[in-house]
């Protein structure tokens, strides 16, 4: 099982700063099979990112992501108020598909 | 649009069964995989299950695997999760996907709480 371990846990920042998260892999991840999902409370997670750096519909440029290997970066680069939340990394190389433990994005 | 809407939630027993349904709509249904995915409070989410278009391929995570069976059926563009022998940390909300890889459509989720 691939285990993704995301850092910091928490991060503290204000609106129209840059938040960068960083999720790190047990073992390679094959074709860049990473995605990124934000969630905001009371609601399902929200796919921002799949292929590592493909936004999904809708999904602001503000939004990127990159990495490759075991080492991948989801970066926001001017927060909005919305953007406080968890993400959460997550890898569909191989099966079980996991999730890494989240990283709250907070005022 | 999209639409999945998860129902069968409910409180059970340690030992019991429940059911899951997901109704599907706004999309061509036999083009897509489908998941299941749950989350308890304060935890990530959970990878459970997917099975393919026509059900060739199905996969389990090993904490259900034995216990919990996926299954759809495409003339009612639904798919089901029968969980058996549900123990205390099955407690979670579960949603469907869809997608087997990963996922940008998710029912709102329906409550499982396994209690005594």
């Amino acid at each position: 099982e691939v285990v993704l371990t995301q850092s910091p846990g928490t991060l503290s920042l204000s609106p129209g700063e840059r938040a960068s998260v960083s999720c790190r892999a047990s073992q390679t991840i094959a074709n860049n099979y990473l995605a990124w999902y934000q969630q905001r409370p009371g609601q399902a997670p929200r796919l921002l990112i799949r292929n590592t750096s493909n936004r999904a519909t809708g999904i602001p440029d503000r939004f990127s992501g990159s990495g490759s290997g075991t080492d991948f970066t989801l970066t926001i680069s001017r927060l909005e108020p919305e953007d406080f939340a968890i993400y959460y990394c997550q890898q569909y190389s191989s099966s079980p598909r996991t999730f890494g433990q989240g990283t709250k994005v907070e005022i | 649009q999209v639409q999945l809407v998860e129902s069968g939630g409910g409180l059970v027993k340690p030992g019991g069964s429940l059911r899951l349904s997901c109704a599907a709509s706004g999309f061509t249904f036999t083009d897509h995989y489908m998941s299941w995915i749950r989350q308890s409070p304060g935890e990530r989410p959970e990878w459970l299950s997917y099975i393919s278009a026509y059900s060739n391929y199905i996969d389990y995570a090993d904490s259900v695997k034995g216990r919990f069976s996926i299954s759809r059926d495409n003339a009612r563009t639904s798919i089901f999760l029968q969980m058996d022998n549900l123990r205390a940390e099955d407690t979670a909300v579960y949603y469907c996907v869809r997608g087997g890889s990963n996922w940008e459509f998710w029912g709102p989720g329906t409550l499982v709480t396994v209690s005594s």
